[in-house]
C-alpha cells in the first residue's frame, strides 16, 4: 500500500529556506511512471499546488512562487524534497506531499501524506 | 491561471438530504476536473476524477457531472461521515488550481 510521509522543521525564520522531505513507501519513485507533488494549505484556507517532479527528474512549478521553489528526488532513499527560499509569513502553511497521476486517465492527486505544519516566524 | 469558483462556500444540510456543489472554471477545461473531500485535521481524500469517474472505494452516493466550465458534485443521500469540506481542482493546465472549498455542515 502506497504511503507518503512528510518531515522537516516546523519553524523557519523569515528570509530563510524551508526544506521538507517526503518519504514514499510501498512503491519506488524511480521506477513508477508518476509525478510527485507538493501542495500547501495556509491555516483556515484552501489548497495551493506548489509543483511536481517526474520520476525522471523533470519538474514543473507554480509560477506564483516566483522561482523560489526547487523540488528534487533522492531515489536512493525513495524520497523527494521541497525547498522554498526567501520565506515570509505568507508561506506559513500545512504542507502536503502527494502522488500526481498526471498525465493520464486519473489525472489527479490520488494519494496524500498526512501533512506537516511549517510556521515562518522569527 | 484558470480560476475555479465553488458555490456555495458553505452549506447546511441534514442526514439523508441530497446536496449539490457547483464548481465553475474561468475557461473551458473539458472534463479535466477532480473532487476531494477534507475533514478537519486530515489530508484531502480523492473522490472523483475526469468530472464523473469515482475513485475506487468511494461510495456510489457520490457523483460528478459537467463539462466545459460548469461542474457539479452531488451526494444523493448524506451520511454523517460526509460532513466535510469539498474542493474541486482542474488538471487541464499548469498551474493546477483548486476551488476555494465548500464546507458542508450539519443542520
Amino acid at each position: 500500500q502506497l504511503q507518503l510521509q512528510e518531515s522537516g522543521p516546523g519553524l523557519v525564520k523569515p528570509s530563510e529556506t524551508l526544506s521538507l522531505t517526503c518519504t514514499v513507501t510501498g512503491d519506488s519513485i524511480s521506477s513508477s511512471s508518476y509525478y510527485w507533488a507538493w501542495i500547501r494549505q495556509p491555516p483556515g484556507k484552501g489548497l495551493e499546488w506548489i509543483g511536481s517532479i517526474y520520476y525522471s527528474g523533470s519538474t514543473f512549478y507554480n509560477p506564483s512562487l516566483k522561482g523560489r521553489v526547487t523540488i528534487s528526488l533522492d531515489t536512493s532513499k525513495n524520497q523527494f524534497s521541497l525547498k522554498l527560499s526567501s520565506v515570509t509569513a505568507a508561506d506559513t502553511a500545512l504542507y502536503y506531499c502527494a502522488r500526481d497521476q498526471t498525465p493520464g486517465v486519473v489525472d489527479a492527486f490520488d494519494v496524500w501524506g498526512q501533512g506537516t505544519m511549517v510556521t515562518v516566524s522569527s | 491561471d484558470i480560476q475555479m469558483t465553488q458555490s456555495p462556500s458553505s452549506l447546511s444540510a441534514s442526514v439523508g438530504d441530497r446536496v449539490t456543489i457547483t464548481c465553475r472554471a474561468s475557461q473551458s477545461i473539458s472534463n479535466y476536473i477532480n473532487w476531494y473531500q477534507q475533514k478537519p485535521g486530515k489530508a484531502p481524500k480523492f473522490l472523483i476524477f475526469a468530472a464523473s469517474s469515482l475513485q475506487s472505494g468511494v461510495p456510489s452516493r457520490f457523483s460528478g457531472s459537467g463539462s466545459g466550465t460548469e461542474f457539479t458534485l452531488t451526494i444523493s443521500s448524506l451520511h454523517p461521515e460526509d460532513f466535510a469540506t469539498y474542493y474541486c481542482q482542474q488538471s487541464y493546465s499548469i498551474p493546477r488550481t483548486f476551488g476555494q472549498g465548500t464546507k458542508l455542515e450539519i443542520k
